[in-house]
């Protein structure tokens, strides 16, 4: 356990509206990452951050920004959530090249 | 772009049997190779990591093995039971990033 958790743990929101999911470490890794899992695709990178303020995009970044003002928060915003938003999100850290996960957060757009 | 493969997609086995779980990947050149477990509804648990100067890693009935030069790796579990039922996801570390597998659905029949 790398002290990860994640919230909200699930939320429905209706398309259009913003969404931020909040990832926090206790341990204060400098690499944190945001993935989606969805059916046939695995995880997905879609944001990374490397320290406070450095920040850089995954494979599926469009839709999505992300901020990490503190070492142990990485927020993940939707600003306008649309339904091919809805997914499993799952928030990870890197300590010594290997990842470890968060619970996630099941997220669904109506 | 770095691609990760899978096969098989699913597999069902009878208790008590050895097998092999196969992951592929295109570039050479990673920094490590990761196993992981992923339970329904879930977060992923690592299982081993295997740096990409190493050959191999155990942890009790897990063996994983790293072959660079052929683009594999694969997940042996010994004595299979019915606790090992779980999706398994391997994912290799290049660059700054990690790439996922889609997983092997295990079930392990008693």
């Amino acid at each position: 356990d790398a002290g990860i958790t994640q919230s909200p743990r699930h939320k429905v929101t209706e398309t259009g509206t913003p969404v931020t999911l909040r990832c926090h470490q206790t341990e204060n890794h400098r690499y944190m990452y945001w993935y989606r899992q969805d059916p046939g695709h695995g995880l997905r990178l879609i944001h990374y951050s490397y320290g406070v303020k450095d920040t850089d995009k995954g494979e599926v970044s469009d839709g999505y920004s992300v901020s990490r003002s503190k070492t142990e928060d990485f927020l993940l915003t939707l600003e306008s959530a649309t339904s091919s938003q809805t997914s499993v999100y799952f928030c990870a850290i890197s300590a010594g090249n290997e990842q470890f996960f968060g619970p996630g957060t099941r997220l669904t757009v109506l | 772009k770095q691609e990760v493969t899978q096969i098989p997609a699913a597999l069902s086995v009878p208790e008590g049997e050895n097998l092999v779980l196969n992951c592929s990947f295109t570039d050479s050149a990673i920094y490590n190779l990761q196993w992981f477990r992923q339970d329904p509804g879930k977060g992923l648990t690592s299982l081993l990591l295997i740096q990409s100067s190493q050959r191999e890693q155990t942890s009790g009935r897990l063996n994983a093995s790293l072959d660079k030069s052929s683009g594999r790796s694969t997940l042996y579990i010994a004595a299979s039971q019915p606790g090992d039922s779980a999706t398994y996801l391997c994912a290799d570390h290049t660059g700054n990033q990690f790439y996922f597998g889609t997983g092997t659905s295990l079930t392990v029949i008693p």
